[in-house]
């Protein structure tokens, strides 16, 4: 069965430090991949999203994923965190239906902390 | 432009009741998708609805079930509430024109059943 994986359950940075929050997947071909940010009590916002082409994608608010297809992976990351970025954040895939895209499966989330 | 909206915020049910739930899609879309995010968890799809229809369906027993209005919007029910049925549930809007490809969420609606 198709799956996604969120190794890190609670990650804390500093404030200004990079960040790299880390997505695994488990499906038979290449599926949409997204990563969402919620922040307390909200709804999910997207970040970015891959479904095909250039391998590294840009998103909203300074992030950024790469998809490594021999991993399996599409690891999310910011250069310079703030204390805004604390929320939240969930990594999904879409099975790709003959180009149309099917439900979303999504990881349990990584918490992120930032300290001053 | 409004994006995508559910009420009621709040709920409370008492077990064996049924619920309610709305959710107006985005302007410019078709396509509404339900998932149950419990405690600590990631969503969970329950099911979508198109063109007034369940396309697909996630792994939620009959006693969840939706319809889908010519106005796109949608409403989700739940029968014979349990407690394990407290959750956030969240209502997500795509447009078929693009494959379904991006669903946008709504804040979510906050069931707690005691």
């Amino acid at each position: 069965a198709q799956s996604v994986t969120q190794p890190d359950i609670h990650i804390t940075v500093s404030e200004g430090a990079s960040l790299e929050l880390r997505c695994n997947y488990s499906y038979g071909a290449t599926p949409y991949l997204f990563w969402y940010v919620q922040s307390p009590g909200q709804g999910l916002q997207l970040l970015l999203k891959y479904f095909s082409g250039d391998t590294l994608v840009q998103g909203i608010k300074g992030f950024e994923a790469e998809f490594k297809r021999s991993q399996s992976s599409f690891n999310l990351r910011k250069p310079s965190v703030h204390w805004s970025d604390a929320a939240e954040y969930f990594c999904a895939v879409a099975l790709n239906y003959g180009g149309s895209q099917g439900n979303l499966i999504f990881g349990k989330g990584t918490k992120l902390s930032v300290k001053p | 432009d409004a994006g995508v909206t559910q009420s009621p915020t709040h709920l409370i049910k008492t077990r064996g009741q049924q619920v309610t739930l709305r959710c107006s899609p985005k302007s410019g879309h078709d396509t509404v998708s339900w998932y149950q995010q419990a405690l600590g968890q990631g969503p969970q799809f329950i099911f979508q609805y198109y063109e007034e229809e369940e396309r697909q369906r996630g792994n939620f027993p009959d006693r969840f079930s939706g319809h889908q209005f010519p106005n796109y919007s949608s409403e989700l029910n739940v029968n014979a509430l349990l407690l394990g049925d407290s959750a956030l549930y969240l209502c997500a809007s795509s447009f078929s024109g693009t494959g379904f490809t991006e669903q946008y969420f709504g804040p979510g609606t906050r069931l707690t059943v005691t």
